[in-house]
């Protein structure tokens, strides 16, 4: 079955270090999406990417990173430079006017120890 | 941009009925989605109106008025599985492609 994998799924990060989550997907889907949940809060977009070789900035990019090297890859590395890092991150993906939107990987919770 | 509206928190009983409102202000509509989310886990797709009117699947329907920038998922015979968070979520013509959601809506039925 074809879906989009988030790995880890917890991570713990000390503080001052970047980490990247993963995000992959075999849908063969043009785009991918970063999204940021706080508690009681909706998603922010990070970043986003609708080509390969191609990201742009969503509303929430200070601190944060991507690259789209393949269609089916969309790394997100949080840097030292991002504030309060501490969230849930969930990545999405696409394809144009798709009736049901994005399809969601399950998500990673990353803690700032 | 858009500006996506909907309540912070709703609370309604086993076996009732909740009607969750989403506004929301855009350019270029080009189609609105309702998602359900559970703690801690990713959203899932429950609907999607482009055009007026009703749209039904099962214990759940949504509502769409172009004109007035207005849709609502009902929730018919509610089960305690159905606390969770709903969130609206609309596609502009600008960019066919990206989704804007709403803060969610966090239903909590009780027994």
């Amino acid at each position: 079955d074809g879906g989009i994998t988030q790995s880890p799924k917890y991570l713990f990060r000390k503080e001052g270090q970047n980490v990247t989550l993963s995000c992959e997907q075999n849908l063969n889907h043009d785009a991918m999406y970063w999204y940021r949940q706080d508690p009681g809060q909706g998603l922010r977009l990070i970043y986003y990417s609708q080509i390969v070789n191609d990201f742009q900035k969503g509303d929430i990019a200070e601190g944060y990173s991507v690259s789209r090297e393949k269609k089916e890859s969309f790394p997100l590395t949080v840097t030292s430079a991002q504030k309060n890092p501490t969230a849930f991150y969930l990545c999405a993906s696409t394809n144009r006017g798709r009736n049901y939107g994005y399809t969601f990987g399950s998500g990673t919770r990353l803690t700032v120890v | 941009g858009q500006n996506i509206d909907q309540p912070t928190e709703m609370t309604a009983t086993e076996g009732a009925i909740v009607q969750i409102n989403c506004t929301y202000q855009t350019s270029g509509f080009n189609g609105l989605f309702w998602y359900q989310q559970h703690a801690g886990e990713a959203p899932t797709f429950l609907s999607y109106n482009v055009l007026d009117g009703l749209e039904e699947k099962g214990r759940f329907s949504s509502f769409l008025s172009r004109s007035k920038g207005y849709s609502y998922l009902l929730l018919k015979e509610l089960q305690m599985k159905d606390s969770a968070s709903y969130l609206c979520a609309v596609r502009d013509r600008s960019n066919d492609y990206k989704l804007s959601f709403g803060a969610g809506t966090t239903v909590t039925v009780r027994a």
